[in-house]
C-alpha cells in the first residue's frame, strides 16, 4: 500500500477558530479521498469525501481542499466546537472507491478548547 | 440496523494463546475489511473480502494471522500463537459498492466501522 502522510499529529484550537489538517499522498492512481472522524472508544466514521475531479467539497462547517498537482488535500473545520474534539484520519484508495481497502494517514488528535 | 458488530470488545490473553476476533457486517454489504490500529502504525488494512472471498491479504503481518468469512454475515480473524506485539485495537468494517453516477456514488462506498476489539497480549 502506498503511504499517505498526515500532519500535524496533534492540534489545539480555540472554540470558534479554524482547524486545518493536511495530507499528502504518493500514488497518483488514488482517486477517492475520504476523511474519517474517530471518537474515543469508537470506530472511525466517514465525515466527508472528495474525488480529484473537483478542487473543493463543502459540507456544513467541514471543507476538503484538493490540490491534484501537489498531491495534497486538507480538511478545514470552520467555527470549531468542543464537540469536534476527536481524532481525524485522511485516507485514499485506488479506483473502485472505498470498496477497496483504504490507506489511512496516521491521524490527527484535535482538541477544541472552550 | 445495529451496524457492524464485533466481539469481544476487550480481550486479554497470554503470549502463545490463540485469539479469535469476530465480526458481523451490516446486512446487505458485500465487502468486509479487517484493520488494526496502534499508536505507532496508525490504522492498517490487514485483509478484505468481497462476497465472502478474500481479495487482498497483503496486509496480514505474518502466518500467525488468518481470516475467514464462511458466510455473508460472519467473519473471524485468528491469531495463533499470539505475541505481545499483536496488542492493538482491531476493527472490522463493511461496505456496499454501488455503481451509480452522481454524488451518491461517494456515499455508497462508505466503509462502516465496528466499535473494535481491544486486544492485550501479556
Amino acid at each position: 500500500q502506498q503511504q499517505v502522510k498526515q500532519s500535524p499529529q496533534s492540534l489545539i484550537v480555540q472554540k470558534g477558530g479554524i482547524s486545518i489538517i493536511n495530507c499528502a499522498y504518493e500514488n497518483t492512481a488514488f482517486d477517492y479521498f475520504p476523511w474519517y472522524q474517530q471518537f474515543p472508544g469508537k470506530g472511525p466514521a466517514l465525515l466527508i469525501a472528495i474525488r480529484p475531479d473537483v478542487s473543493e467539497k463543502k459540507e456544513g462547517r467541514f471543507t476538503i481542499s484538493f490540490n491534484k498537482s501537489a498531491k495534497q488535500f486538507s480538511l478545514h473545520i470552520m467555527d470549531s466546537q468542543p464537540g469536534d474534539s476527536a481524532t481525524y484520519f485522511c485516507a485514499a484508495s485506488i479506483p473502485g472507491g472505498g470498496a477497496d481497502g483504504l490507506t489511512f494517514g496516521k491521524g490527527t488528535h484535535l482538541i477544541i478548547q472552550p | 440496523d445495529a451496524g457492524v458488530i464485533q466481539s469481544p470488545r476487550h480481550e486479554v490473553t497470554e503470549m502463545g494463546q490463540e485469539v479469535t476476533l469476530r465480526c458481523k457486517p451490516i446486512s446487505g454489504h458485500d465487502y468486509l475489511f479487517w484493520y488494526r490500529q496502534t499508536m505507532m502504525r496508525g490504522l492498517e488494512l490487514l485483509i478484505y473480502f468481497n462476497n465472502n472471498v478474500p481479495i487482498d491479504d497483503s496486509g496480514m503481518p505474518e502466518d500467525r494471522f488468518s481470516a475467514k468469512m464462511p458466510n455473508a454475515s460472519f467473519s473471524t480473524l485468528k491469531i495463533q500463537p499470539s505475541e505481545p506485539r499483536d496488542s492493538a485495537v482491531y476493527f472490522c468494517a463493511s461496505s456496499f459498492l454501488s455503481i451509480s453516477s452522481g454524488r451518491a456514488w461517494l456515499l455508497d462506498n462508505e466503509q462502516f466501522f465496528g466499535p473494535g476489539t481491544r486486544l492485550t497480549v501479556l
